[in-house]
């Protein structure tokens, strides 16, 4: 069974760092994509990041470019988003998901989010 | 950025009926689409892939239609577990992008 499970939400100040963790298993970790994917209380959904299966090529919604980092560790089966000179405006709960593909590109797996609130 | 448009934004169907969900992309997308649906409190949970491919333990009164700008999902003999809110997203040249989302209502 896939199960992605995320961690390290909080709360941090304006300008303040963070970094979210996501713990994946059920499946062969370095052979998919990953992805975050927020949703800030009572919206949509919004693409922050993805990474490829060998960490090769990564991508950043425009609002997240030069703030958030993805990185992988294979060897430990986990995702990570490193969150920097954060703004209110990314209170959220941050989805991990896994990227699968055939005819496109979708998320396949979810976890169940790790909230972030940034507040003063 | 592609931005994707879903209509209407609220749909109230009954029992039984069947529901007609719509996105339109800003330009061609091919069949790079996803559908969603999330309950209330849940994560995502995919449910078309492709376009038209349903996902792994998606029933068979799910069908995803469409290609290039216009998209749409179709979810026959309504149930009332139905009731969420569904989202559809594209993905292009290492963007991702979702609509803002349908809420299906059951009556």
């Amino acid at each position: 069974e896939v199960q992605l499970v995320e961690s390290g939400g909080g709360v941090v100040r304006p300008g303040g760092s963070l970094r979210l963790s996501c713990a994946a298993s059920g499946f062969t970790y370095d052979d998919y994509g990953m992805a975050w994917v927020r949703q800030p209380p009572g919206k949509g959904l919004e693409w922050v990041s993805s990474i490829n299966w060998d960490g090769s090529s990564i991508g950043y919604a425009d609002s997240m470019k030069g703030r958030f980092t993805i990185s992988r560790d294979d060897a430990k089966n986990s995702l990570y988003l490193q969150m920097k000179s954060l703004r209110v405006e990314d209170t959220a709960l941050y989805y991990c998901a896994r990227v699968g593909y055939d005819y496109g590109y979708y998320f396949d797996y979810w976890g169940q989010g790790t909230l972030v609130t940034v507040s003063s | 950025e592609i931005v994707m448009t879903q209509s209407p934004a609220t749909l109230s169907v009954s029992p039984g009926e069947r529901a007609t969900l719509s996105c339109r992309a800003s330009q061609s997308v091919s069949s790079n689409l996803a559908w969603y649906r999330q309950k209330p409190g849940q994560a995502p949970r995919l449910l078309i892939y492709g376009a038209s491919t349903r996902a792994t333990g998606i029933p068979a009164r799910f069908s995803g239609g469409g290609s290039g700008t216009q998209f749409s999902l179709t979810i026959s003999s309504l149930q009332s577990e139905d009731s969420a809110v569904y989202y559809c997203q594209q993905y292009n040249n290492w963007q991702y992008t979702f609509g803002q989302g349908t809420k299906l209502e059951i009556k």
